[in-house]
């Protein structure tokens, strides 16, 4: 099957401007995620989807982040506008059934804001 | 509040050789599952191994193995016969919060295999 595909790989912006990443889950995937993984530290969730609902957005920075899933398959992740400290790589995953199956990870976006 | 800990920044292992990461956890709930991630330099995170808490029996798959210590909420991975394709970060992580559980992640231990 198909894995989680992400864009773009890498992606250099200045401070100020704005970003969209983009995620396509495994098909059939109910559960979607986005992570911030900072330089040197384990990924941390910044919004969870079940279909096209929000489960979980506790830690996105709303002021700036925003996130949508549309018909419950793909998901934007936008910034707006961007601080230096949200150079990071962003992770989309994807799951069925979590206890089964447990979680599928895509290759990821390496975002740097200078 | 519910975190896992990986206490080993970084680990050194000789090609063939064996090497355990350590981690540690803390929940409230009794049922779960516990997992450990490899993340090469290509950033995808690839499932290595995964526990079930209500499993006695300590998991494992070809070449990795957990020892997983319930009472004392610890759950190791060993790596028997390291390879130089083994050498990544490793991160454990608990999936908090139910059937839509979102995962928790250590920090990471960066494993180096030297030939």
């Amino acid at each position: 099957e198909a894995g989680v595909a992400q864009s773009p790989r890498y992606k250099i912006i200045e401070k100020r401007q704005s970003v969209a990443f983009w995620c396509n889950p495994i098909s059939g995937h109910a559960t979607l995620y986005w992570y911030q993984q900072i330089l040197g530290q384990g990924p941390k969730l910044l919004i969870q989807f079940q279909n096209n609902g929000v489960v979980d957005d506790s830690q996105l920075p709303k002021d700036r982040f925003s996130a949508e899933r549309l018909k419950g398959v793909d998901s934007t992740l936008k910034i707006q506008p961007a601080k230096l400290e949200d150079s990071a790589v962003y992770l989309c995953a994807s799951s069925l059934d979590r206890r089964t199956y447990g979680y599928t990870f895509g290759s990821g976006t390496r975002l740097t804001v200078v | 509040a519910q975190t896992v800990t990986q206490s080993q920044p970084e680990m050194s292992v000789q090609e063939a050789e064996t090497v355990t990461l350590s981690c540690t956890y803390d929940t409230s709930e009794s049922d779960y599952y516990l997992f450990w991630y490899k993340q090469p330099p290509s950033r995808q995170m690839i499932l290595v191994i995964r526990q079930e808490a209500y499993k006695q029996q300590n998991a494992t798959e070809n070449r990795f193995s957990v020892n997983f210590q319930k009472a004392a909420k610890s759950f190791s991975l060993k790596i028997s016969d390291s390879q130089l394709g083994d050498a990544a970060m490793y991160f454990c992580a608990y999936p908090y919060g139910g059937s839509q559980g979102n995962l928790i992640f250590g920090k990471g231990t960066k494993l180096s295999v030297k030939p």
